[in-house]
């Protein structure tokens, strides 16, 4: 079964540089979510989309912002990279944005920030 | 303050011996996941429970959502060294549809 993209898998950048992360939902899932995970730390939720409108926000940078495509895929774009934004970026995505709909998750893409 | 808290943090078994994960919080959650994590990789979902009470049984493991919908456990019977990974409890609470993710538990068995 198809699962959720994400491109690239890892990223190295420089400081103040900027960053521009893919994601490809499951084929017929409508709802896109980012999340950020330190090392050693659990994913923390960051945005949300659904039919291409931000559904939900969390602890998102305002150096970060993201989209979702009428394709439905989704990108995160982030500026003036800094040391501590380090860290895996995983998207999931669902079949819908109900409380009860799985997430399913991509293999992530580490950022590396030099 | 963590919102969903899993014990015990750290696990080391021997092949064959059963143990029981918990996730618990002060809140109550619409729906929780159970994941398992690979270092480098992305959480793999195990199973979604919604209903208060719910058991669901995935092979050797079985998960519990507690009947106020505020904890649950995951017990694995006869581990084995496959079973070795980081696992995650996270849940949707609120009116939203983000994930809070449990504080995990690392789990390693050994021949």
């Amino acid at each position: 079964a198809a699962g959720v993209i994400q491109s690239p898998r890892h990223l190295i950048k420089e400081k103040r540089e900027t960053a521009t992360l893919k994601c490809y939902p499951i084929p017929r899932h409508d709802t896109v979510y980012w999340y950020q995970q330190g090392p050693g730390q659990d994913p923390q939720f960051l945005i949300s989309f659904y039919e291409k409108m931000q559904s939900d926000k969390g602890s998102i940078p305002d150096r970060f912002s993201a989209q979702q495509f009428s394709d439905y895929h989704s990108e995160l774009n982030m500026s003036s990279l800094e040391l501590g934004d380090s860290a895996l970026y995983f998207c999931a995505s669902s079949l819908a944005p109900g409380s009860t709909d799985t997430q399913y998750f991509g293999p992530g893409t580490r950022l590396t920030v030099l | 303050t963590q919102l969903l808290e899993q014990s015990p943090q750290f696990l080391s078994i021997q092949e064959g011996e059963n143990l029981t994960v918990y996730c618990n919080s002060s809140s109550v959650f619409s729906s929780l996941q159970w994941y398992r994590q690979e270092p480098g990789e992305g959480p793999v979902l195990l199973v979604t429970v919604v209903t208060g009470g719910e058991v669901k049984k995935l092979k050797r493991l079985t998960f519990q959502f507690g009947d106020a919908r505020k904890d649950s456990s995951l017990h694995i019977t006869a581990a084995q060294p496959g079973d070795t990974g980081l696992y995650l409890c996270a849940g949707v609470t609120g009116g939203g549809n983000k994930l809070t993710f449990g504080t995990g538990t690392q789990l390693k068995v050994e021949l």
